[in-house]
Parts: C-alpha cells; sequence; structure tokens
C-alpha cells in the first residue's frame, strides 16, 4: 500500500514546455486534490476532483489543465510553463467514511520555470 | 473565497514549554475543521479532524479545541520537544458532495533545545 504517489519529484523547465504531473493513489478514494505551495500563500487548491470522470477548478486553476483517467489517477498539466509556476505541487485524496473525512498527500512535486 | 487565518504566524519556544496556535474560519456553513503538521521536505501529515462544537481531541502531547459558533480553533502542544518543529496548518472545509479544504498559511513551531 504506496498511498499518494508522484512523479516526478523534481523538475526544471524553461518558459514556455510544456509537462504532466503524475498523481497515483492505491487507497480506492473517491476524491483526488491538486495544491500548489509557495512561500507565505500555504497551499492553495489548483483543481479536484470529486469522483472518476469530474474535475472541478479549485482556487488558482488558470494555466493548469487536469485529468482524472481512473479513480486511481489524477494527473497535472502544464501546457506552456511560466515562471510564475514555480512552486511545490502537491497531490492528496480523500477518504470520506460518513462524516469523516481523512486526507492524504503525495510527496510533492518541486518544479522550477526558468 | 473563505477567509482561514492562523496565529502567531511563527513561534520559537523552549524545549520543555507548553505552546498553543489559534487557527480561524468562518462560522456559518461549517462542516469540519483539520489539522495537519508539516515537517520541511516532506508532506503533510494528518493530526485532527474536529467536527462538532465543543469537539476535544488529543494525540499524545497534541491537542485540539473546536469553537464552530464563534469560528476558531486551537492547538496546543504540552511540554514541546525539538522534534515538533514545524509547521501546523489548519483547513476549513464547508462540507457537500464536493469536499474542499481551504487552508490557512500556518504557524511554524520552532522548538529549541
Amino acid at each position: 500500500n504506496a498511498g499518494v504517489t508522484q512523479t516526478p519529484k523534481f523538475q526544471v523547465l524553461k518558459t514556455g514546455q510544456s509537462m504532466t504531473l503524475q498523481c497515483a493513489q492505491d487507497m480506492n478514494h473517491n476524491s483526488m486534490y491538486w495544491y500548489r505551495q509557495d512561500p507565505g500563500m500555504g497551499l492553495r487548491l489548483i483543481y479536484y476532483s470529486a469522483s472518476e470522470g469530474t474535475t472541478d477548478k479549485g482556487e488558482v486553476p488558470n494555466g493548469y489543465n487536469v485529468s482524472r483517467l481512473n479513480k486511481r489517477e489524477f494527473s497535472l498539466r502544464l501546457e506552456s510553463a511560466a515562471p510564475s509556476q514555480t512552486s511545490v505541487y502537491f497531490c492528496a485524496s480523500i477518504l470520506s467514511l460518513g462524516r469523516s473525512y481523512e486526507q492524504y498527500f503525495g510527496p510533492g512535486t518541486r518544479l522550477t520555470v526558468t | 473565497i473563505l477567509n482561514v487565518e492562523q496565529s502567531p504566524q511563527s513561534l520559537h519556544v523552549q524545549e520543555g514549554d507548553s505552546t498553543n496556535f489559534t487557527c480561524s474560519f468562518p462560522s456559518s456553513n461549517f462542516y469540519a475543521l483539520h489539522w495537519y503538521r508539516w515537517e520541511t521536505a516532506k508532506s503533510p501529515e494528518a493530526l485532527f479532524v474536529m467536527t462538532l462544537n465543543g469537539d476535544e481531541k488529543k494525540k499524545g502531547r497534541i491537542s485540539a479545541t473546536l469553537n464552530t459558533k464563534e469560528g476558531y480553533s486551537y492547538l496546543y502542544i504540552k511540554g514541546s520537544q525539538p522534534e515538533d518543529s514545524a509547521t501546523y496548518l489548519c483547513a476549513f472545509s464547508s462540507g457537500g458532495s464536493n469536499y474542499k479544504l481551504t487552508f490557512g498559511k500556518g504557524t511554524l513551531l520552532t522548538v529549541n533545545p
């Protein structure tokens, strides 16, 4: 049981390049999330997927697209990377049991756009 | 946009001190309040999920209280140890079928030996 996994762990891109951040969870969770973490800003929600086949924008979706490929996988795509997208990206998933929700985070992807 | 505030921003204490920090959140449409512990270069680790007004949760030397009517939660650490050094995050949810969390910016705790 690996929990939430993310690839890659580190990435350097040039402005204008594209890339996809991969996230997978093996806990059979319905909901998955992408956050970015910037100094002094805390964790901000980019996109989320409440269930397989659905995706919704979060607080800071501009410049990103997502795909919920199946129940396990939720990918984040940067079509044309910008220096403002330099950040640490965290994927998370939630287990809901009645009124109890526990969110589990992946290890993060550190992205630098030059 | 929901406003979740944490104070203080940072805190330095000596080993053995007890400490507490605050999380303020909207008192309307409350569903749950989450606390996380986040060590540098690691991913956030869940501490507590609190849903009922007056809830108190405890895990070892760490405890938390919840007041949903006035919109605040306190996190307490008794007898701080250097390994407690981390950023403590709270996150608010108003529930719903699309369960989302709005995070505060965190309180950075440094415990000096």
